[in-house]
């Protein structure tokens, strides 16, 4: 068992820039999150996906911020354009899906825009 | 308007002394509650859980107490080991929410040998 993949680790750019963050869930998982940390709002929920379909994305915080999961093993989250307010560590999730099953977590990706 | 607080961002334990680590919550609706542990550089891990329905859940050194009237639980580890040492982020959930977990910003356990 590989884990969530995300990737890459680290990004730095500059403001205006798009950005792509991308992860591969655990196999076999149904449900995908992203998730931002910051260090004013802690772990924070931007969208959550089941079966591949987008079911809350309440949690982005603007429409500069869209994700998207064509399959079962891949989904990006996309910032467009970047500003440094972005700045945080974003993590991806997954679950089987049944209900209260812990989420397992990637190792994150640090964003930092200058 | 945080629904799951942690009001204190750190704690300091000598080992083998019992570290406890609270969290609050204000939505009377969260029904599970489980608690992640997070070393530096890597995503957060499960580490123990407990429904509504119970008031202590125990599992080795970590053991979890619920106070619903209170809307309170903790996390209790004993005896503390420096490798223990994380940021710990209690997280709750409700059937309502889809049992999509809301977290709070951490607390960060030092364990001093």
């Amino acid at each position: 068992d590989a884990g969530v993949i995300q990737s890459p680790r680290h990004e730095v750019t500059e403001m205006g820039q798009e950005v792509t963050l991308r992860c591969k869930p655990i196999s076999g998982h149904n449900s995908l999150f992203w998730y931002r940390q910051t260090m004013m709002r802690g772990l924070e929920l931007l969208i959550y996906f089941n079966n591949n379909v987008p079911i809350d994305d309440s949690g982005m915080p603007e429409d500069r911020f869209s994700a998207k999961m064509p399959n079962a093993s891949f989904s990006t989250l996309k910032i467009q354009p970047s500003e440094p307010r972005d700045s945080a560590v974003y993590f991806c999730a997954s679950s089987t899906g049944i209900n209260n099953s812990p989420l397992h977590f990637g190792n994150g990706t640090r964003l930092t825009v200058t | 308007d945080q629904q799951v607080k942690q009001n204190s961002p750190s704690l300091s334990v000598q080992e083998g002394r019992i570290s406890i680590l609270n969290c609050d919550y204000t939505n009377s609706m969260f029904d599970y509650f489980l608690w992640y542990k997070k070393y530096p550089a890597e995503g957060p891990t499960f580490l123990i859980s407990i429904s509504s329905i119970k008031d202590k859940n125990e599992d080795g050194r970590f053991t979890v107490f619920l106070n619903k009237s209170a809307k309170h639980l903790s996390l209790h580890i004993v005896p503390s080991q420096p490798g223990d040492s994380a940021v710990y982020f209690c997280a709750a959930s409700a059937r309502g929410g889809s049992y999509i977990p809301t977290f709070g910003r951490g607390t960060s356990l030092i364990v001093h040998p």
